[in-house]
């Protein structure tokens, strides 16, 4: 079965730093795909980052970067120059596989970030 | 360009009771999916709406059923309400690319 597991409940990190999220996923399908997410207190599922898995190099959006580690299964999520405004939870999810999964996100249990002054 | 919208944003019900949930795909999208996240917990996978049919089911009973309009709109309606569905519902949505764009979320409350 699909999974992904994220075994930071909590990090801090100072302004202006870097940080590193771990995830680590579990599929036997040769093709899927990689998400991390960031959840303010509002609510709202951000999107931040996507990785297939036949993807050469690692996905980069502005200050997110992936490092995609296909043998070891990981799919860490680094934050270049911490902001305050990036305390948050931050999930790591999975699109599902096979025809009757392709549709569902699978998600880990998320990290709470706080970006200290 | 308008995001996923839902409505309404807080309720309140009482168990046994009714409701129904909407949500707006973003524009150009044409995929819906609805997940459950429980209070410190990551979403868990409801159902998905594509040419207004239920395509794809997670673990839910038939208590939670859902609709897609043919603006791609989509409702979830959950039946016979129990303690355990209190939540933040999120509606999200999907064109033709991999990533899903969520909505605000639907905080359900049943006392």
């Amino acid at each position: 079965a699909q999974k992904i597991t994220q075994t930071q409940p909590g990090m801090f990190v100072q302004e202006k730093e870097a940080v590193t999220l771990d995830c680590t996923y579990d599929t036997s399908d040769p093709s899927y795909g990689l998400f991390w997410y960031k959840q303010p207190s509002s609510g709202e599922m951000i999107f931040l980052i996507y990785q297939g898995s036949y993807d050469q190099q690692n996905a980069t959006e502005g200050r997110y970067s992936l490092n995609f580690q296909k043998a070891r299964k990981s799919a860490n999520l680094v934050i270049s120059a911490s902001q305050l405004g990036d305390s948050a939870m931050y999930f790591c999810a999975m699109r599902g596989s096979g025809s009757s999964n392709t549709g569902k996100l699978i998600f880990g249990q998320g990290t709470t970030l706080q970006v200290k002054p | 360009d308008a995001g996923v919208t839902q409505s309404p944003t807080h309720l309140i019900k009482t168990r046994g009771q009714q409701v129904t949930l909407r949500c707006s795909p973003k524009s150009g999208h044409d995929t819906v999916s609805w997940y459950q996240q429980a209070l410190g917990q990551g979403p868990q996978f409801i159902f998905q709406y594509y040419e207004e049919e239920e395509r794809q089911r997670g673990n839910f009973p038939d208590r939670f059923s859902g609709h897609q309009f043919p603006n791609y709109s989509s409702e979830l309606n959950v039946n016979a309400l129990l303690l355990g569905d209190s939540a933040l519902y999120l509606c999200a949505s999907r064109g033709w690319g991999e990533t899903q764009y969520f909505g605000p979320g639907t905080r359900l409350l049943v006392l």
